[in-house]
């Protein structure tokens, strides 16, 4: 079945980089668009970025626009967030989510990855 | 940025009672295709999101049928016909007509 896991959280200093992985399984990765999503502790869901199939577009927040890179290895099957430049508020659980067939928006997430930034 | 709006924000029901939730949105959701991009999300406490409803009024692949969706244009409401024990957590509609996505603040489900 769809499998997607994500890792690379941890607890960061401001200012500091951290990179994300979600590692899919299940599915034909390469033919399906991808997110990240996340939630900030006791908040609700906030779109991060979104990434074409082919990785040939690729689409921000504003919150994260300058900051965060989203990628993606279609031969490793693997969906990745570069976060520079952090700040406190990107503190967040972040989700990865797989995109339904032809659609953009999210049919499966992952379990998240949690992401504390704290001097 | 279009803005959702969920109502209420918590909802108290008894096992086997039907529950309501609105969700509107600040820019109609009706695409020129003829689809209109409006979705329910559920996150269980302690969980990741899981899909709903796609598109409406659609039932995703193993949701049961005491949940249907409604609405059009700006207005939306999510249906549980008898609500269980297993459906508690927060209930999020969200919009992909463009983006960036947004989603409604969440209702909070509870059982009495």
């Amino acid at each position: 079945q769809v499998q997607l896991v994500e890792s690379g959280g941890g607890v960061v200093q401001p200012g500091g980089s951290l990179r994300l992985s979600c590692a899919a399984s299940g599915f034909t990765f390469s033919s399906y668009g991808m997110h990240w999503v996340r939630q900030a502790p006791g908040k609700g869901l906030e779109w991060v970025a979104f990434i074409r199939y082919d990785g040939s577009n690729k689409y921000y927040a504003d919150s994260v626009k300058g900051r965060f890179t989203i990628s993606r290895d279609n031969s490793k099957n693997t969906l990745y967030l570069q976060m520079n430049s952090l700040r406190a508020e990107d503190t967040a659980v972040y989700y990865c989510a797989k995109c339904a067939w032809g659609f953009n928006y999210m049919d499966v997430w992952g379990k998240g990855t949690t992401v504390t930034v704290s001097s | 940025d279009i803005v959702m709006t969920q109502t209420p924000l918590s909802l108290s029901v008894t096992p086997g009672q039907p529950a309501s939730i609105s969700c509107k949105s600040s820019q109609s959701l009706l695409h020129s295709d003829g689809k209109t991009y409006l979705y329910w999300y559920l996150q269980k406490p302690g969980q990741s999101p899981q899909l709903l409803i796609y598109e409406v009024s659609n039932r995703f692949s193993g949701v049961p049928d005491r949940f249907s969706g409604s609405g059009s244009g700006t207005d939306f409401t999510l249906k549980i016909s008898r609500v269980e024990a297993e459906d508690v957590g927060v209930y999020y509609c969200m919009q992909s007509i463009q983006l960036p996505q947004t989603f409604g603040q969440g209702t909070k489900v509870e059982i009495k």
